[in-house]
């Protein structure tokens, strides 16, 4: 059964870097068939797409958050990654990835695995 | 681009059947067929339970069904179980390559 865990700091002063990193295991990032996202949840709201790449490295970003966006992917670690600069208390919430499925190289609007989540409040 | 919207909440008692809509734009809902909805119990991560349109994945009751109508979705879920209390959350794929989701809706099984 495919899992994936996310890692990084719970806590982010404001104006840092959101640094995050999602594990695969017991299956391949590197699969023709999904792409790998990023959501997440502030306190009490609802979900909100953040970002999605492709094993090669193509990637698709939320417009309102691309300028301040980077992901990545590490195939030889089975791991993607997530930056986000210049972070305020908007960004609090609580991050999950997910594995995608790809529609020709879109975007689905279907995850059908989800890590367990992580907390990061953007804090001084 | 606006987030999809949803009521904030539906409620209905065991047994019975609540629908649960999410309304979008010609530019997401209403030109494609790729809504997907999760169910979220508190503290969980959601669980995919309808997607591209009206499918269920593996293990998903068929009492969950989905169904669309111009730029509107709709979720309804038939014979109300006490475990169907959770939020759902919308999500459409939308023009140039992006997702949208919608606000969430809170379901109460009374």
């Amino acid at each position: 059964q495919l899992q994936l865990q996310e890692s990084g700091p719970g806590l982010v002063k404001p104006s840092e870097t959101l640094s995050l990193t999602c594990t695969v295991s017991d299956g391949s990032i590197s699969s023709d068939d999904y792409l790998w996202g990023w959501i997440r949840q502030p306190p009490g709201k609802g979900l909100e797409w953040i970002a999605t790449i492709y094993y090669s490295g193509r990637t698709y970003y939320d417009p309102s958050l691309r300028s301040r966006l980077t992901i990545s992917v590490d195939t030889s670690k089975n791991e993607f990654s997530l930056n986000l600069d210049s972070v305020t208390d908007a960004d609090t919430a609580i991050y999950y990835c997910a594995r995608q499925f790809n529609l020709g190289l879109r975007p689905a609007a279907t995850f059908d695995y989800w890590g367990q989540g992580t907390l990061v409040a953007v804090s001084s | 681009q606006s987030a999809l919207t949803q009521p904030a909440s539906v409620s209905g008692s065991p047994g019975q059947s609540i629908t649960i809509s999410c309304t979008g734009t010609s530019t997401d809902v209403g030109s494609y067929y790729l809504v997907s909805w999760y169910q979220q119990h508190p503290g969980k991560a959601p669980k995919l339970i309808i997607y591209e349109g009206d499918k269920r994945p593996s293990g998903v009751s068929n009492r969950f069904s989905a169904s669309k109508s111009g730029n509107t979705a709709s979720l309804t879920i038939s014979g109300l179980q006490a475990e169907d209390e959770a939020d759902y959350h919308c999500c459409s794929y939308a023009i140039d390559n992006t997702l949208l989701f919608g606000g969430g809706t809170k379901l109460t099984v009374l």
